[in-house]
């Protein structure tokens, strides 16, 4: 069974209309997490929740913004798409409460387009 | 956050035993090593986590020297569906003493028959 889902697989937008993808999780973990994976690249982490806690990294775009309503669901936000955001979006979870890293959970992805 | 460095690629064959060294010269003394695998078009997926010596499970083994500068993921007896880009991760521990997922450039393992 699916534990991080991410709707919808593949999102075509227009260029600069708002767009936003979502990720629910089962598993009730603490962390989510947005990665953008461009073509042949490492996925590049956008920005985190710990808890309600939101841990924007220091090169994400100000177009790009996040929202996690409550423990199971977090949304990505591009608020102005350009043809450099077409990437694979990433949502992963996590349980972090101690000192030991746990596994990563990482849905299958969303594609955006931008036309 | 401590950099990783990987190969870019590998070719192994069907069968034969695939070692993937990652650098990580700047691992602090709380960071675990930890290794993902990626298949086009999925997201990552956990692998295997070690912190010292030799950590074993049913796909993979981890081998991390005393001075934990360098790890090596071993693959046994691969086949063609390991054909996957392999990730190594480390440094977890953020400035606010938080962890981040952050990854490095992967290696690309290409398996012919």
């Amino acid at each position: 069974d699916a534990m991080v889902i991410q709707n919808p697989r593949y999102q075509v937008t227009q260029f600069g209309k708002p767009v936003t993808l979502s990720c629910s999780q089962t598993l009730n973990h603490n962390v989510m997490y947005w990665y953008q994976q461009k073509s042949s690249q490492a996925p590049k982490l956008l920005f985190h929740y710990y808890d309600k806690d939101f841990n924007n990294e220091a090169d994400t775009p100000d177009n790009f913004q996040s929202r996690r309503p409550n423990t199971s669901f977090c949304f990505l936000d591009i608020r102005s798409p350009g043809l450099g955001d077409a990437a694979m979006y990433l949502c992963a979870t996590s349980r972090d409460e101690g000192p030991t890293p746990t596994e990563a959970f990482f849905g299958q992805g969303t594609r955006l387009t931008v036309v | 956050l401590a950099k990783t460095t990987q190969p870019i690629s590998m070719d192994s064959y069907e069968g034969q035993e695939v070692n993937i060294t990652c650098s990580h010269n700047n691992i602090a003394t709380n960071d675990y090593i930890t290794w993902y695998q990626q298949f086009p078009s999925q997201g990552p997926r956990f692998i295997i986590q070690g912190y010292k010596t030799k950590v074993t499970n049913e796909v993979a083994s981890l081998f991390i020297p005393a001075d934990r500068k360098s790890s090596t993921l071993s693959l046994p007896r691969v086949s063609l569906s390991d054909t996957a880009v392999y990730y190594c991760l480390v440094g977890f521990h953020m400035d606010t003493g938080r962890r981040a997922l952050t990854f490095g450039s992967g290696t690309r393992l290409q398996v012919q028959p």
